[in-house]
């Protein structure tokens, strides 16, 4: 069974700028998690879709948003892009939610703001 | 709230020896899952085992066995015959079952894990 898989792997964008990053989870997965990992913060909650449905958000700004389609893809699309959105970013599906159930994790994508 | 806490920001080891990674939780959830993962340089995140809350026996998984005490609110792992392959850094991490914002995996700051030849 194909593992995660996070689109692209590495980008670069300026200030102000937009960007959206793409997870596919492993095949009959509902549930997508999204993570950010700086040095300085280490990994963060962003958010988890399950069904298409938000069911949890961390303490980010609006600029932070996100979605899931009917086959339990996700994006996440970050606005306004600020130096200190610089980070790896970790998308993780899990088969259903809650402490029983192990997340699984992408390789990644790594955005540099500059 | 959860909370995690990795005392250890680096460990070294020779090859083929044990080491022992300590995690410490706090959660006011009855029901929960502890879960180390390990994150070498190219940054993915690899899951290595899972503790339920209320599994008896403390979970193994080839190298991996995991030394749960719940009175104490411990989930240390244990790598035995350690490999320079292992050398990585090294997360614990919790996910609760009452719902909300429990749901979320909640990380330690990791241990940075160093095997020598």
């Amino acid at each position: 069974k194909a593992g995660v898989t996070q689109t692209p792997r590495y980008l670069i964008k300026t200030r102000g700028q937009q960007v959206t990053l793409s997870c596919s989870p492993i095949s009959g997965h509902r549930s997508v998690s999204w993570y950010q990992q700086t040095p300085g913060q280490g990994l963060q909650f962003l958010f988890e879709y399950f069904s298409e449905t938000q069911r949890n958000k961390g303490n980010f700004p609006g600029r932070f948003s996100g979605r899931q389609f009917s086959n339990s893809r996700s994006e996440m699309n970050v606005s306004t892009l600020e130096l200190g959105d610089s980070a790896l970013y970790l998308c993780a599906s899990s088969q259903l939610t809650g402490g029983g159930e192990t997340q699984y994790f992408g390789p990644g994508t790594r955005l540099l703001v500059l | 709230a959860q909370k995690i806490t990795q005392t250890q920001p680096g460990m070294f080891v020779q090859e083929k020896e044990a080491v022992t990674l300590d995690c410490t939780y706090d959660t006011s959830d009855p029901s929960y899952g502890l879960f180390w993962y390990k994150q070498p340089s190219s940054g993915e995140m690899i899951f290595l085992i899972y503790q339920g809350s209320y599994d008896q026996q403390n979970a193994t998984e080839g190298r991996y066995s995991l030394n749960f005490q719940k009175a104490r609110k411990s989930a240390n792992l244990v790598i035995s015959a350690s490999q320079l392959g292992d050398s990585a850094m090294y997360f614990c991490a919790m996910r609760g079952d009452s719902g909300g914002s429990n749901y979320k995996l909640t990380f330690g700051k990791g241990t940075l894990l160093t095997v020598n030849p």
